[in-house]
């Protein structure tokens, strides 16, 4: 089954260290989104690419979180320098055409920063 | 704006009790309506989606939804309960007004008694 893969699955780091997480979208799925959960918020949007090219990402903190495609199978997540309040679980999912469609998920990163 | 409402943040019944979980949204336009479940240490799975072709939605493990848009609701329901229905449900919208990014509930987690 085609699946999307995100790497790495649990991440443990100390306050001020980069953490970079990655995801392998579904081969020919054009559209790609973060979201992070938390107990506190759920699931909040990070940001949107549709076709490699960021459409939303009002979601994301700009001053430490950024988000790029640099091919159309890898999408990653920087945080830099990571914050205490950073810690939670980080997914990305990917879909065909938009967000009207149905989208699947990865597992997740789990991320928790010391 | 769109916004979902989950009513509930658990609900628990018995094994082969009925399944009623609730969601309310707000939308001024037709909306995309769907349900995602997510079982523990996994990334969401589509439960079923509504696209407006018809109000009663079936969707996988026995699930089904019906939009009433006098009611702005699209609750979920299932006839018979099984233990391995234990899990978070989360409804999310997505609309053309909103670049068709899926905005999620908060969640609810369906406990399910032997």
């Amino acid at each position: 089954d085609a699946r999307v893969t995100q790497t790495p699955r649990h991440k443990v780091t100390e306050m001020g260290q980069e953490v970079t997480m990655r995801c392998q979208p579904i081969l020919g799925h054009n559209t790609v989104f973060w979201y992070r959960q938390t107990m506190m918020q759920g699931l909040e949007l990070l940001a949107y690419f549709r076709n490699r090219a960021p459409l939303d990402d009002s979601g994301m903190p700009k001053d430490r979180f950024s988000a790029e495609m640099p091919d159309a199978t890898l999408a990653t997540l920087k945080i830099q320098p990571s914050e205490p309040r950073d810690s939670a679980v980080y997914f990305c999912a990917s879909g065909l055409n938009g967000g009207h469609e149905k989208l699947f998920f990865g597992s997740g990163t789990q991320l928790s920063v010391l | 704006a769109q916004s979902v409402t989950q009513l509930g943040s658990h609900v628990s019944v018995s094994e082969g009790a009925l399944v009623l979980l609730r969601c309310n949204y707000s939308s001024s336009v037709p909306p995309y309506l769907f349900w995602y479940v997510q079982y523990p240490n996994q990334g969401l799975q589509l439960l079923l989606k509504y696209t407006s072709a018809a109000t009663l939605v079936k969707g996988i493990n026995g699930f089904e939804a019906e939009f009433k848009k006098s009611e702005t609701s699209f609750h979920l329901t299932k006839p018979s309960a099984h233990m391995s229905d234990a899990a978070e449900y989360f409804c999310a919208v997505s609309l053309s007004g909103g670049s068709y990014i899926p905005t999620f509930g908060r969640g609810t987690s369906l406990i399910v008694h032997p």
